[in-house]
């Protein structure tokens, strides 16, 4: 079975540009959720979807960043402008629809603002 | 969130070793959930825990729920290179789905 897919890898980009993160969460599952891995801070929730509508995002550092889900497959994490502090590796996740049911990451995405 | 301590921060054992480590909680949770990441990865679910007292294993790993719902410990019995990772507590008080993470604990395992 496939697991939660993210695109890009890595990327690399310059201070004061768009940055868009991608991920397919596991067909079926109904929560997608967005993570920032760092040193210093660990894994930090950012965001996190139900059926694609957006349940809680207390944990957006600022309005740099949106995230969307158009549909059941489909889920963005969008920074802009983008600042080196931005850099980290993005998570996604998804899960099923109980409480208490395990996340299921993805590779992440590598994301170096110079 | 909830605060979650981890520890120990890292560990150097050598092969055949076992290891212990643990997680404690500020609060109450009802699911507790263990993952290993490596390097370039994302977390992988090892073991999930969902009742007090709650004791499983996963081949060599054993994890437990503990009886206060506000800690977890997981072992690893005979140590193998392979086991090299930081291992990271998650749990979920049931007041929504975020889980809250703990710092991890990075596991370095000697030939």
């Amino acid at each position: 079975d496939a697991g939660v897919i993210q695109s890009p890898r890595h990327e690399v980009t310059e201070m004061g540009q768009e940055v868009t993160l991608r991920c397919k969460p596991i067909s079926g599952h109904d929560y997608l959720f967005w993570y920032r891995q760092t040193m210093m801070r660990g894994l930090e929730l950012l965001i996190y979807f139900n059926n694609n509508v957006p349940i809680d995002d207390s944990g957006m550092p600022e309005d740099r960043f949106s995230a969307k889900m158009p549909n059941a497959s489909f889920s963005t994490l969008k920074i802009q402008p983008s600042e080196p502090r931005d850099s980290a590796v993005y998570f996604c996740a998804s899960s099923l629809t109980d409480k208490g049911q395990p996340q299921h990451f993805g590779d992440g995405t590598r994301l170096s603002i110079l | 969130g909830q605060q979650l301590n981890q520890s120990p921060q890292s560990m150097f054992i050598q092969e055949g070793e076992d290891v212990s480590m643990n997680c404690t909680s500020s609060s109450i949770f009802n699911t507790w959930l263990w993952y290993k990441q490596e390097p370039g990865e994302g977390p992988v679910l090892l073991i999930a825990l969902y009742k007090a007292g709650e004791l499983t294993s996963n081949g060599r790993l054993t994890a437990q729920f503990g009886i206060t719902r506000k800690d977890s410990f997981l072992n690893i019995s005979a140590s193998i290179p392979s086991d090299v990772g930081i291992y990271f507590c998650a749990g979920n008080s049931n007041s929504g789905y975020a889980l809250n993470f703990g710092k991890g604990t990075s596991l370095l395992v000697t030939p």
